[in-house]
């Protein structure tokens, strides 16, 4: 089992671009959130997916937005990039009504 | 809404020294705790969960933590540490009426736990 994988694990953007990234499920596992995790923060819910559908969203703007695919795997995207969205964004799978979330190793975005 | 305090943002110790890193939290609403592990350039791990039933839960790596309810706490302990287990440690609630253990997390700031030699 290869747990969660995301990708890519690093990319460097430049201010006012857009920026996609992937996050592929643990197997068996139907739900993924999104977090956002600041240097020296914890990480910060962005939003959670389930059965295709946005199920709960934390306090972020709506630059930031996602899908989920029928195989369960999920994208984040954010849209003309400030600099404060510099961070390490985590996804997590877990089964819905679960009683654990499974972290990727995350996906370290520089936005300069 | 629910909050997480974590006091310490660092706590130093010496190798085959008890270490306790404390976890406060704040809601309206019953919680499910958690204490999640970051080492470096690395995601969470899950040490440890409580969900119900006996107050003090076995975790992984020889952690455990106890569920105080009338103080809110939810502090981290290990009798005796290893240089492996420098890294970074995150409390984290989630909101029990809302359904699974697995919805909204709301994470504390993390205790850096540093093992000196």
């Amino acid at each position: 089992d290869a747990g969660v994988t995301q990708s890519p694990t690093h990319l460097i953007k430049t201010r006012g671009q857009q920026v996609t990234l992937r996050c592929s499920p643990k197997s068996g596992h139907d739900t993924v959130s999104w977090y956002q995790q600041a240097l020296g923060q914890g990480p910060q819910f962005i939003f959670q997916y389930y059965e295709e559908e946005e199920r709960q969203r934390g306090n972020f703007p709506d630059r930031f937005s996602g899908h989920q695919f029928p195989n369960y795997s999920s994208e984040l995207n954010v849209n003309a990039l400030l600099l404060g969205d510099s961070a390490l964004y985590l996804c997590a799978s877990s089964l819905d009504l679960g009683s654990e979330a499974f972290f990727g190793q995350g996906t370290r975005l520089t936005v300069v | 809404a629910q909050s997480v305090t974590q006091l310490d943002s660092q706590v130093p110790v010496f190798e085959e020294a008890p270490v306790e890193l404390r976890c406060n939290y704040s809601s309206s609403v019953s919680v499910y705790l958690f204490w999640y592990v970051q080492y470096p350039n690395q995601g969470l791990q899950l040490l440890l969960k409580y969900l119900s039933g006996s107050t003090l839960v076995k975790g992984i790596n020889g952690f455990e933590a106890e569920f105080n309810k009338s103080q809110t706490s939810f502090h981290l302990r290990k009798p005796s540490v290893h240089i492996s287990d420098t890294a970074e440690y995150f409390c984290a609630v989630s909101d029990m009426n809302y359904g699974g253990a697995t919805n909204k997390l709301i994470f504390g700031t993390g205790t850096l736990l540093a093992v000196q030699p």
